[in-house]
């Protein structure tokens, strides 16, 4: 099956820094890469995702790249404010199944 | 919100019963998801059904089953099996069969403690 790493466990970055969390999946006929948020105490929402045939998608503050030759993708937060604070996970779609990476918890210091 | 039900929030259970969660959405949604949640492993699939009267194991379904007997309703039933049954369950669905990329709508889940 589709075995998903995500890298870092936990990022704190100061308010107004950018925030990067690192994906790579194994099978290569994933072809759906989705990113969750989740706040404490509350369920998962998708924040932005991207399909096998787009490099790129940006989204205001939230851009997501893939580079499906490497199999890694990548979320990027520009100008991080408190409400970011919150564990992402990403993912990796196969046979209509979603694997989950294991999370990132990122804290936004004010 | 959300179109996902999930109940009761909370549930304790001693060791040796079996338990069900409850899952309903009115979102006409044909796909359904089982998820366990635990801290530091991300979201871990029990069982998904894609249509009414069919569902297929996840990754981890050992010591659980499930029914799709109504295309609103996907109850999860954690037995005396499961070894380690203590954790956060959220049940989520996604848009009619053929959407391969579209996004999962979760429930808010039910942490379910086991003594």
């Amino acid at each position: 099956g589709e075995n998903v790493e995500q890298h870092p466990s936990t990022l704190s970055v100061q308010e107004g820094d950018s925030a990067v969390i690192k994906c790579t999946y194994s099978d290569s006929a994933s072809n759906y890469f989705p990113w969750y948020k989740q706040e404490l105490g509350k369920r998962p929402q998708l924040i932005i995702d991207i399909r096998s045939n787009v490099g790129e998608k940006k989204d205001q503050r939230i851009a997501v790249t893939l580079n499906k030759t490497a199999k890694h993708f990548s979320l990027h937060i520009t100008e991080t404010q408190p409400e970011d604070s919150a564990v992402y996970f990403c993912a990796a779609s196969h046979d209509y199944k979603l694997s989950f990476g294991a999370g990132t918890t990122v804290t936004v210091r004010a | 919100d959300g179109g996902i039900t999930q109940s009761p929030k909370y549930l304790f259970r001693k060791e040796g019963q079996n338990v069900t969660l409850s899952c309903e959405q009115n979102l006409n949604h044909d796909a359904m998801y089982w998820y366990r949640q635990d801290p530091g492993q991300g979201l871990r699939l029990i069982y998904y059904s894609q249509i009414v009267n069919d569902f297929q194991k996840g990754d981890i379904a050992e010591g659980y089953s499930v029914s799709r007997e109504k295309k609103e309703s996907f109850p999860l039933t954690v037995t005396s099996a499961q070894k380690n049954p203590t954790a956060f369950y959220l049940c989520a669905s996604s848009p009619p069969l053929g959407g391969w990329d579209s996004p999962l709508h979760f429930g808010n889940g039910t942490r379910l403690t086991v003594t």
